[in-house]
């Protein structure tokens, strides 16, 4: 089975241009999350979804950053204008709610620099 | 507050040998979760082990286990028979309460295990 899926691996963009990130959950799992990582912040949660429903977007640094989830099966992060302080590993991951056990999948993650 | 502390940065064990690895927690809601994440040097995430604050039981997954002490609030994960390939990052984290599906991650601790 395949895992989460994101695209691109590796992005390379300068400064105020516009950067869309792309995620695939896991098939039937319904919670779909952002995340960024860092050295100085470490891994931070920025939005989640459930159901394709935002429920959670506190995370979210500012107006330049905005998620979606047209549907059950795909979700971007967008960042727009970029700056050299959203160079970042971000990730997406997805989960299938069974209990209080709510694991969490990671995708392999896209590394964002922002020249 | 920090509400999840890892407070070593870096830890050595030589290969076969068991070690632990600290994290407390600080969460004022009965009802949350623990779990621990591994992050080789590849940068993906993998999920490790989960424990339910009403579980009675310590969590086990071959190798790892956790040592829960409630009353300390503390989620140590131990890795028993360290082997070459359990070099990484390892992250501590908290679904701090079973309304949300937010998780909380500590800093970190990187383990390198020797020959």
């Amino acid at each position: 089975d395949a895992g989460v899926i994101q695209s691109p691996r590796h992005e390379v963009t300068e400064m105020g241009q516009e950067v869309t990130l792309r995620c695939k959950p896991i098939s039937g799992h319904d919670y779909l999350f952002w995340y960024r990582q860092t050295m100085m912040r470490g891994l931070e949660l920025l939005i989640y979804f459930n159901n394709n429903v935002p429920i959670d977007d506190s995370g979210m640094p500012e107006d330049r950053f905005s998620a979606k989830m047209p549907n059950a099966s795909f979700s971007t992060l967008k960042i727009q204008p970029s700056e050299p302080r959203d160079s970042a590993v971000y990730f997406c991951a997805s989960s299938l709610w069974v209990s209080s056990y709510n694991e969490q999948f990671f995708g392999p993650g896209t590394r964002l620099t922002v020249l | 507050a920090q509400k999840i502390t890892q407070t070593q940065p870096g830890m050595f064990v030589q290969e076969k040998e068991a070690v632990t690895l600290d994290c407390t927690y600080d969460t004022s809601d009965p009802s949350y979760g623990l779990f621990w994440y591994k992050q080789p040097s590849s940068g993906e995430m993998i999920f490790l082990i989960y424990q339910g604050s009403y579980d009675q039981q310590n969590a086990t997954e071959g190798r790892y286990s956790l040592n829960f002490q409630k009353a300390r609030k503390s989620a140590n994960l131990v890795i028993s028979a360290s082997q070459l390939g359990d070099s990484a990052m390892y992250f501590c984290a908290m679904r701090e309460s079973y309304n949300t599906d937010k998780l909380i991650f500590g800093t970190g601790t990187r383990l390198q295990v020797f020959p």
